[in-house]
């Protein structure tokens, strides 16, 4: 299995609203990523989990609550988001460390997030 | 503050001809990556480049990393409308593949 998969594809929400966005991958990586991409421009890193501990959160604001219950899940939990956090939401997957067998990062199909 | 600069941002081309999208980034780092990404998609992992001088092709596409030059390229032959799509490189300025930091982006239109 070489995905990842993200739940649901699309999402729209209130402003007063708790959601959560779920990320499942099954290659055994140990190293697991939320970006946040608006139209027309490259991804932006919010979070990454490093063996299922949080190694960094690039300031993302706290509306934003990610979660890594095991090696193979990852959440990010959202409350009262504003309408300019409406993106698309790639989660991403990859060995942690450096490695001659580097195959990089994959992708999951994203979830797009409207927020009203 | 890592930059990563991809030019050009739109390139329109005609089926058939060649051409060269480049990436500079402001820091050191010793891998590189591209991806392409079609409208309203994920990133689709292209080319992983992991040493100065490195060089790799994949049908129509080529890329390769000057790390000195802080420089990586990557060259369309006799393009193709199914090339058409969005174009990132990125870059690992850790070192230690935790964290990407992506290009501008170049979008390529192909036309008949």
């Amino acid at each position: 299995d070489t995905e990842v998969t993200q739940t649901p594809k699309h999402l729209v929400m209130g402003m007063t609203n708790k959601k959560s966005l779920k990320c499942e991958q099954h290659m055994g990586h140990r190293a697991m990523y939320w970006y946040k991409q608006k139209a027309k421009k490259p991804p932006e890193l919010m979070f990454v989990y490093s063996y299922e501990k949080l190694s960094i959160n690039e300031s993302v604001p706290s509306r934003f609550s990610p979660e890594c219950p095991n090696s193979s899940l990852l959440n990010l939990h959202l409350h009262a988001l504003q309408p300019e956090d409406s993106a698309l939401y790639l989660c991403a997957s990859s060995q942690p460390f450096r490695d001659s067998l580097d195959y990089g990062y994959t992708f999951g199909s994203g979830t797009r997030l409207t927020v009203v | 503050e890592l930059k990563v600069e991809q030019n050009p941002l739109f390139l329109s081309m005609q089926e058939g001809k060649n051409y060269t999208i480049y990436c500079n980034y402001s820091t050191t780092s010793d891998r590189l990556y591209w991806y392409r990404q079609d409208p309203g998609k994920s990133l689709e992992s292209l080319f992983v480049l992991l040493s100065n001088g490195a060089v790799k092709q994949e049908g129509r596409l080529m890329a390769s990393l000057d790390t000195k030059a802080r420089l990586s390229t990557l060259h369309i032959t006799a393009a193709v409308h199914d090339l058409s799509a969005t174009y990132f490189c990125a870059v690992d300025p850790t070192g230690t593949a935790s964290k990407l930091t992506f290009g501008t982006g170049t979008r390529l239109q192909v036309t008949l």
